[in-house]
């Protein structure tokens, strides 16, 4: 059964203050690991796919990486308007049965402090 | 390009009615994936519908059941519903069904009392 665990539960930043999300995962046959951001009260914003481990995505202050047990998003800078929920989802291979799906994790909540 | 749309925004039902929620896909999307998200928990898959037949499911009753028409848009109906049903049920279409990303709608926020 594939399982992901993000940490920490919930971080406060000052405006400006950088730090790293961390999302652990197991899985059999990973394809894919997902970053979304969620606001209050709305669905899942898709922010990057990452495939296989050494692989880097990069928008704006964001940056995902990936490694063969977790990924890490590095928020560098960031904004009062940087603050949601950030959530982390794999994919599954066909073997586990879990190839159509998503596996969430719970979601680390992020406040930025002007 | 039109994103994905889900109606009502909220809803409000008590134990033991049934409740259908729908779900239109992007525009080009011709898979649809339900999820549940109770609160402060990230989403947990209900199902998947590709070209009308349900070829995914998980860890739910069959009280939960779909349908996706052909325009790719879809329906969640739950059925004797149940206070734990409350939550924001997300609904997300894809191009395909078992590569890439997905795209979420607003979600569909449901009270059962």
């Amino acid at each position: 059964e594939d399982q992901v665990t993000q940490s920490p539960e919930a971080l406060r930043l000052q405006e400006g203050e950088s730090s790293s999300l961390n999302c652990s995962y197991t899985v059999s046959g990973l394809r894919g690991l997902f970053w979304y951001r969620q606001d209050p009260g709305k669905g899942p914003e898709f922010l990057f796919t990452l495939y296989s481990a050494g692989e880097e995505k990069e928008k704006e202050r964001l940056k995902a990486t990936l490694t063969k047990k977790e990924s890490f998003l590095h928020i560098t800078a960031p904004k009062p308007e940087d603050s949601a929920t950030y959530l982390c989802a794999v994919r599954g291979g066909f073997s586990s049965g879990s190839a159509r799906q998503l596996t969430f994790g719970s979601g680390t909540q992020l406040t930025v402090l002007p | 390009e039109t994103g994905v749309t889900q109606s009502p925004t909220h809803l409000i039902k008590t134990r033991g009615q049934q409740v259908t929620l729908r779900c239109s896909s992007q525009s080009g999307h011709n898979t649809v994936s339900w999820y549940q998200q109770a609160l402060g928990q990230g989403p947990q898959f209900i199902f998947q519908y590709y070209r009308e037949e349900e070829n995914g499911r998980g860890n739910f009753p069959p009280r939960f059941s779909g349908l996706q028409f052909p325009n790719y848009s879809s329906e969640l109906n739950v059925n004797a519903l149940e206070l734990d049903d409350s939550a924001l049920y997300l609904c997300a279409s894809s191009l395909t069904g078992d590569l890439g990303e997905q795209y979420f709608g607003p979600g569909t926020r449901l009270t059962v009392t």
